[in-house]
Formats: structure tokens, sequence, C-alpha cells
């Protein structure tokens, strides 16, 4: 059975920490790795990864994915109070058409 | 400004009362989905659409129905509600369904009450 699975499940850091958050899958037919940010609606996009080893980078956040390995981390430094949400890993896979698994989610609080 | 809008953003309802869930794009994307989240689950894919006329399940379709008539618009159908279908649900749609390298795009969400 495909899954997608993210720890830790909560984390509460202060400001200013630096968190790695993490995601393995096993997803037949495996495409992408994807992250999301979910404040308090709709999930929004941070990176898609489908090569190993080639970090993408956007701000204060990085990510990676190790294909051999099957999993992805997610570097936030310098945490800001703002980046307290939900963040959300998913497996992009063909079977016939291209769908999407979803982990549960990683809940980061960042204290000031 | 580019946006997946969704309708109502809170519903509640009783068992059995038909309702349907409104999903509109404006990118028109090719591809379109509904997802439920639900506590420790994650979001859960329950219909997908890869083009106009074209759907199909995802992981827990069981009590809904979708249709795609025209690109831009993904109705979602209860056609009897029943308690365990009270949860978020989230439209999302992509560029290109049958590409990897089209990120969702997700509206606001609505959040569905079954009493």
């Amino acid at each position: 059975e495909d899954k997608v699975v993210q720890s830790p499940l909560s984390l509460v850091v202060h400001e200013g920490d630096t968190v790695t958050l993490n995601c393995s899958y096993e997803v037949t037919n495996f495409r992408s790795l994807l992250w999301y940010k979910q404040e308090k609606k709709a999930p929004t996009f941070l990176f898609m990864l489908t090569s190993s080893g080639i970090e993408k980078k956007s701000g204060r956040l990085s990510s990676i994915l190790d294909k051999k390995e099957l999993f992805s981390i997610l570097n936030i430094t310098a945490t800001q109070t703002g980046d307290s949400a939900i963040y959300l890993c998913a497996g992009g896979y063909l079977t016939g058409g291209f769908k999407t698994i979803f982990g549960a989610g990683t809940r980061l609080f960042v204290k000031a | 400004e580019a946006q997946v809008t969704q309708n109502p953003r809170y519903l509640i309802t009783v068992t059995g009362k038909k309702l349907t869930v409104t999903c509109s794009q404006n990118m028109n994307h090719e591809y379109m989905s509904w997802y439920r989240q639900d506590p420790g689950l994650g979001l859960r894919q329950i219909y997908y659409s890869m083009n106009v006329e074209v759907t199909d399940k995802g992981d827990v379709p069981e009590g809904y129905k979708v249709s795609r008539k025209e690109k831009r618009n993904f109705p979602l159908i209860l056609e009897s509600p029943s308690p365990n279908q009270t949860s978020l649900y989230f439209c999302a749609s992509s560029l290109e369904g049958s590409s990897y390298n089209s990120p969702l795009h997700f509206g606001n969400g609505t959040r569905l009450t079954v009493t």
C-alpha cells in the first residue's frame, strides 16, 4: 500500500531555531515529492522535487530528496512566528492519471 | 487574480439531505481534484478529473459524486450525507494532470458538519 509518513507529528521551537521536518515515502510509480504549507486555510505550494540530491531553496526554507532511501527533508533556518503552520509532504505518482498522496503533516509552532 | 473558489465556506446539514459544494478555477487548468482533511489522516483524495468529461475515483470516493461538464467547474455532490462525512474539504487544480511538474493550487476549504 502506498504511503507517506511525516515526522515529527508536532514540534514546538523558539524563534531563531533551525528545524528539520522529515518525510518518508513508499509510492508506486513515484514521480515527484511536494511540500506544502498550511496555515489557517488552503495549503500553499513550497517545493517540488523530482531529482535526488539537488537542494531547492527559497529564503530560509530548503528541501532535498533522496530517491534511494525514499525520503525528503524540509529545513527552516532562523525560524519566525510566521513559520507556525502545518507542513504537508506529498508524493506524486502515475496510475492512469496523476495522483497525489499526502502525509498526515507536521504541526510546527514557533514561540516568540 | 488566479484562484480556486469553493462555496460555501461553512455548511451544517442533516443526515440524508443532498448537498453540493461548488468549485471553480480561473487558471484554465486541466486537472481538478477533491480532498478531505481529517485530524491525523492528512489530505485524502476523493475524486479527480484529468479534463472535461473525464473523472476518476481517488482513495475515498464512497458517498460522493462529481461531474466535469466545463473545464473551470468541478462540483462535489453528497447525495445522502452521513455524519462520517463531517470534514474539511478542499478543491484543488493544476495545469496538467498528466505531468508531474504541476503543483496543486487549493481553494480555501469548506467545513462540512453533518448531524
